[in-house]
């Protein structure tokens, strides 16, 4: 079955700092490629996704992913985080059975201090 | 309606008894789907409906969950005889059939469960 890693479970930055949350998961072939966050008390929204075609997606707020195959990895990165960046962020693919849901990664929590 | 709705927001529940959570999808999504989120765990996907079918139950952690969909639309989640361990955050999901695997999920807020 399909599995997701996030490599960080809390990470603490200053504002203005560059940001790259690691995601990996088990296996390739045709894989489509989700990043969602939940900020404090809110549910969790789509921040990107991969679908096909070029391997670095931008999604809002700034923040970008790259696929890369090879790796099996779809990292989330933001030149320069905000303090209302402050939020847990997942990673989630294909389970690819029949049933379409998403395997989630356990969440990287993002603190950004002012 | 305009997005996906789940009630209560808050339960609190004592040990040994019953709880119904309910979830209102967007209108036309035929998709629905059950998570549950504890503390440091992510989340740990439950049951999926297409419908009013859930051809798989196996995500339930056990006998004492169940759920049910009716007239495609709103959907609850039943535990019964809750124990402390069912504490956690119960979230709905819901997207066009099998579109989740390439657009994703539309989620609600949850239901935080406490179970005292």
């Amino acid at each position: 079955a399909q599995s997701v890693s996030q490599h960080n479970h809390h990470v603490i930055l200053s504002e203005a700092a560059s940001l790259e949350l690691g995601c990996n998961y088990s296996y390739g072939g045709t894989v489509n490629l989700f990043w969602y966050v939940q900020y404090p008390g809110q549910h969790l929204q789509l921040l990107l996704k991969y679908f096909s075609g070029d391997p670095l997606v931008k999604g809002i707020k700034g923040f970008e992913a790259e696929f890369i195959k090879s790796k099996f990895s779809f990292n989330l990165r933001k030149p320069s985080v905000q303090w209302s960046d402050t939020a847990e962020y997942f990673c989630a693919v294909p389970d690819g059975g029949s049933q379409g849901n998403l395997i989630f990664g356990k969440g990287t929590k993002l603190s950004v201090k002012p | 309606g305009a997005g996906v709705s789940q009630s209560p927001s808050n339960k609190v529940t004592e040990k040994g008894k019953d709880v119904e959570l309910r979830c209102d999808p967007i209108s036309g999504h035929t998709a629905l789907y059950w998570y549950r989120q504890s503390l440091g765990q992510g989340l740990e996907f439950l049951i999926y409906f297409q419908g009013n079918s859930a051809p798989d139950k196996s995500g339930l952690p056990s006998d004492r969950f169940s759920a049910e969909r009716t007239g495609g639309s709103v959907s609850t989640l039943t535990i019964q005889r809750t124990q402390q361990e069912d504490s956690a955050v119960y979230l709905c999901a819901s997207s066009l059939a099998f579109a989740a695997t390439n657009y994703g999920y539309t989620f609600g807020s949850g239901t935080r469960l406490t179970v005292v």
